[in-house]
């Protein structure tokens, strides 16, 4: 079973740009998480994407934002990125969102915001 | 809220040392708990978990207990090898959250 993948892997962006993630998650899961993680700040929730709606969202501002589609595959913006946004940014699927359930990650998109 | 706090690295060991990092978390509820692992430059590997008070979750020689008694899941394996040089994040997941915390992460370099 294919695991859990993220593009681009690698992006480059000059501040007030705009920027698009994409994860594919394990066939069959419904449930996306994303994860902020910098060398400061160690890994962050961004939000949680279920059967096409968040239901779960951290403590980051409205520039970040996300969607799900119906076959499970979630997509996050950034718009008018800022230094500070430069991270790994980490999507994690799992089954369901019931006791004993496990996020899988993915490799992680690398954004350098110059 | 749910926290997870992790001992301090780095951890320098030499071969066939033994190996713990201790773990402990404050959460509401009964969550799952996991450790993770992280190459250089890859994304967080799940390496064993364990969902209820006194599961023992164990893959690779890693082993860690879940400890409801004392709200800990230290990692330990018995004789570390050069390969197992990663950072190890301790997290829990609460059921009905999709969000897992983490502690910051433990680096660990085995020296040959």
């Amino acid at each position: 079973k294919a695991g859990v993948t993220q593009t681009p892997r690698y992006l480059i962006k000059t501040r007030g740009q705009q920027v698009t993630l994409s994860c594919s998650p394990i066939s069959g899961h419904r449930s996306v998480s994303w994860y902020q993680q910098t060398p400061g700040q160690g890994l962050q929730f961004l939000f949680e994407y279920f059967s096409e709606t968040q239901r779960n969202k951290g403590n980051f501002p409205g520039r970040f934002s996300g969607r799900q589609f119906s076959n499970s595959r979630s997509e996050m913006n950034v718009s008018t990125l800022e230094l500070g946004d430069s991270a790994l940014y980490l999507c994690a699927s799992s089954l369901t969102q019931g006791r004993g359930d496990t996020q899988y990650f993915g490799p992680g998109t690398r954004l350098t915001v110059l | 809220g749910n926290s997870v706090t992790q001992m301090e690295g780095p951890v320098t060991l030499s071969e066939e040392a033994f190996l713990t990092i201790n773990c402990t978390y404050t959460a509401t509820g009964y969550p799952s708990l996991f450790w993770y692992v992280q190459y250089p430059g890859e994304g967080l590997q799940l390496l064993l978990k364990a969902t209820k008070a006194d599961d023992k979750g164990s893959n690779k020689g890693f082993e860690a207990t879940y400890r409801k008694e004392t709200t800990s899941f230290h990692l330990e394996k018995g004789s570390v090898q050069v390969s197992d040089s990663a950072v190890y994040f301790c997290a829990l997941l609460n059921t009905n959250a999709g969000k897992s915390t983490f502690g910051d992460g433990t680096t660990l370099t085995v020296k040959p």
